[in-house]
Formats: structure tokens, C-alpha cells, sequence
């Protein structure tokens, strides 16, 4: 059974950092992109990032790009988000979820339950 | 990229069907078939109904189908149940390599 299960969210001030990550269990992690999408309080679903299976191709959000970091670690079945420079349109459950492919382009088909970030003072 | 346009709301009775339509680009919906359709029920996870703008993965009832023409896509739900209410997100690959989600539209089963 695929699981995905995200972490690291909270409460940081404008300006600040947070890293999330999602560990991923049930599939050959390295074998799939993986994206991060959020969704603002009572908003739309929003693309994030992406990365590709092997880690070497990565894809932003012209929102984040430069502020935001994806990575993961395919030895630890783990993904990241490092973000920097955080606004208070950043606010959002951020989601992560596994793509059909190592290519990000096609669908995503599993999703975690998310983790909130608030920034605010 | 900017958000793919889709209509706020629409409604339905049971029993009856309902299309929301998804329209982008040249760049997005029309220049590829990686377009998919999701399903989000308050506070829960956006769950997969449609890929490659008109497959159903396994276990979505055939119910839910999908079609493309030109820059718009749709999604068709037939003989709709009271469980079908949710809001429902486009999505689609853009020439940009990123990912754009229509606005989402709410579902009402009246």
C-alpha cells in the first residue's frame, strides 16, 4: 500500500525558513517523480515543485522559484521541500504526492494528507 | 501559466449527469493529453479520477469519463450519487515543464 506521509509544518515569521518533508513507504521510491502542491485556507489546489526519480531534474512554480528547494533522498525513501524567505501568501497545507512515471509530466496518482504552514507574526 | 478556467459551481440531482469544462491553452490543455481530473472532499486528500485526459484509473466507478477538444477539456459525470459531492481540479503538463490545476469547481448533489 502506497503511503505518504508529510511533516515539518507550522507557525514561522515572514522571512523565515521551514524544511517538509514527506516519507514515502509501499513503492520503489526512486522509480517516481514526485511533486509538492499546496492548497492556501479555503482556496485552489496549487503545483509547487517537482523533481524527477533520479533527483537530477527539478521544476518550480515561478511563486517559488528561487525561495523554495526540492530534493530528496532515495536511500531514505524521503522528500523534501526547503523554503526560504517565506510570505504570508506561502500559508497553505502542502501536500506531497507520487507521480504514474520518473517523468513529472504525467499525472500524479497517490497523495499525502498534508502539513500546514502558517506564516505570520 | 496562468490557472486553467473552470466554473465555480455546477449542480445536479441524482440520478442525473453533469459536465465541468477546463479551458487553457495552446500551451497546456490543447498541446498535450496529460490532462487529469481530481476529486477533493472537505479536509481530505485530492483523490485521482482521470488521466491522459480520458482514462480512469482502477476502482473510479465508470461513472466519471473524460474528453478534450481544442484548448478545452470536460469532465462528464454520469447518474450522479450524493457521495460525487466534492470539488473537483483540472490539471494539465504546460510547454513551461510545470503543472497547472484549473480553479477547482464545487459539486453539488441536490
Amino acid at each position: 500500500e502506497v503511503q505518504l506521509l508529510e511533516s515539518g509544518g507550522g507557525l514561522v515569521q515572514p522571512g523565515g525558513s521551514l524544511r517538509l518533508s514527506c516519507a514515502a513507504s509501499g513503492f520503489t521510491f526512486s522509480s517516481y517523480a514526485m511533486s509538492w502542491a499546496r492548497q492556501a485556507p479555503g482556496k485552489g489546489l496549487e503545483w509547487v515543485s517537482a523533481i524527477g526519480g533520479n533527483g537530477g531534474s527539478t521544476y518550480y512554480a515561478d511563486a517559488v522559484q528561487g525561495r523554495f528547494t526540492i530534493s530528496r533522498d532515495n536511500s531514505k525513501n524521503t522528500l523534501y521541500l526547503q523554503m526560504n524567505s517565506l510570505r504570508a501568501e506561502d500559508t497553505a497545507i502542502y501536500y506531497c504526492a507520487k507521480h504514474v512515471a520518473l517523468w513529472f509530466g504525467q499525472n500524479t496518482e497517490y497523495w499525502g494528507q498534508g502539513t500546514l504552514v502558517t506564516v505570520s507574526s | 501559466h496562468s490557472a486553467l478556467t473552470q466554473p465555480a459551481s455546477v449542480s445536479g440531482s441524482p440520478g442525473q449527469s453533469i459536465t465541468i469544462s477546463c479551458t487553457g491553452t495552446s500551451s497546456d490543455v490543447g498541446g498535450y493529453n496529460y490532462v487529469s481530473w481530481y476529486q477533493q472532499h472537505p479536509g481530505k486528500a485530492p483523490k485521482l479520477m482521470i488521466y491522459d485526459v480520458n482514462s480512469r484509473p482502477s476502482g473510479v466507478p465508470d461513472r466519471f469519463s473524460g474528453s478534450k477538444s481544442g484548448n478545452t477539456a470536460s469532465l462528464t459525470i454520469s447518474g450522479l450519487h450524493t457521495e460525487d459531492e466534492a470539488d473537483y481540479y483540472c490539471s494539465s503538463y504546460t510547454s513551461s515543464s510545470t503543472l497547472v490545476f484549473g480553479g477547482g469547481t464545487k459539486l453539488t448533489v441536490l
